[in-house]
């Protein structure tokens, strides 16, 4: 099974409303990083968050990660048509002598300008 | 901006062939990743390298897949022979090593379909 799931599966929401990713995971980890994915391209790395903090921001965007909860959230907000893409929550753990990055299935949101 | 390079963007080829994927990693990064993209499985990883040695393969099927990095500015990817069931999009990402706190860049991906 995955070890990061992301929920909803599909986000459709209108231009200007704000956006909000869920990701849950199942082992402890070294930190929890999002990234994007437009259509056709490769994943493109967003904002990472240590398991030490709680919260972080990078303009728009809103992440906070709750280790008890093994959980983590992405909020966009004011969202654009240009932000439609899949979102990936990607979860680094320490594995033998290096790290590990397992990512989960992806968030689709569709911003309808 | 630099970027991962990735070639080719598509190959499409009949079952039983071979085929050679191409990456170019970031300049400087010592870490290079391969992913595959499929709509049932997600992103999968096949292998990691560090400074050119393999760390982690476990995700790669060994008796068609092989990996290598030849030297710091080409990883390959290699299946043979090749079957339907590999179609998919292959990802490489290259990174700096940081104690697991660098994030990963990726290249456009091969997008593979086997006949």
């Amino acid at each position: 099974s995955q070890q990061g799931e992301e929920d909803p599966q599909a986000l459709s929401i209108q231009e200007g409303e704000n956006a909000t990713m869920n990701c849950s995971y199942k082992t402890s980890i070294n930190n929890l990083q999002w990234y994007r994915q437009n259509s056709g391209r490769g994943l493109v790395h967003l904002i990472l968050i240590r398991s030490n903090e709680r919260e972080k921001h990078s303009g728009r965007l809103r992440v906070t990660l709750d280790t008890s909860k093994k959980s983590s959230s992405l909020l966009i907000t004011a969202s654009r048509a240009a932000d439609t893409a899949s979102y990936f929550c990607a979860t680094v753990l320490q594995s033998g002598g290096g790290f590990k990055t397992i990512f989960g299935a992806g968030t689709r949101l569709f911003v309808k300008a | 901006d630099a970027r991962v390079t990735q070639t080719p963007r598509h190959k499409v080829t009949e079952m039983g062939q071979e085929v050679t994927m191409r990456c170019q990693p970031i300049l400087g990064h010592n870490t290079v990743f391969w992913y595959r993209q499929t709509m049932m499985q997600g992103l999968e990883l096949l292998a990691y390298f560090r400074n050119r040695a393999p760390l982690d393969d476990s995700g790669m099927p060994k008796d068609r897949f092989s990996a290598e990095m030849p030297d710091a500015t080409l990883a390959t990817l290699k299946i043979q022979p090749s079957e339907p069931r590999d179609s998919a999009v292959y990802f490489c990402a290259s990174g700096l090593t940081g104690g697991g706190n660098q994030p990963q860049h990726f290249g456009d991906g091969t997008r593979l379909s086997i006949l």
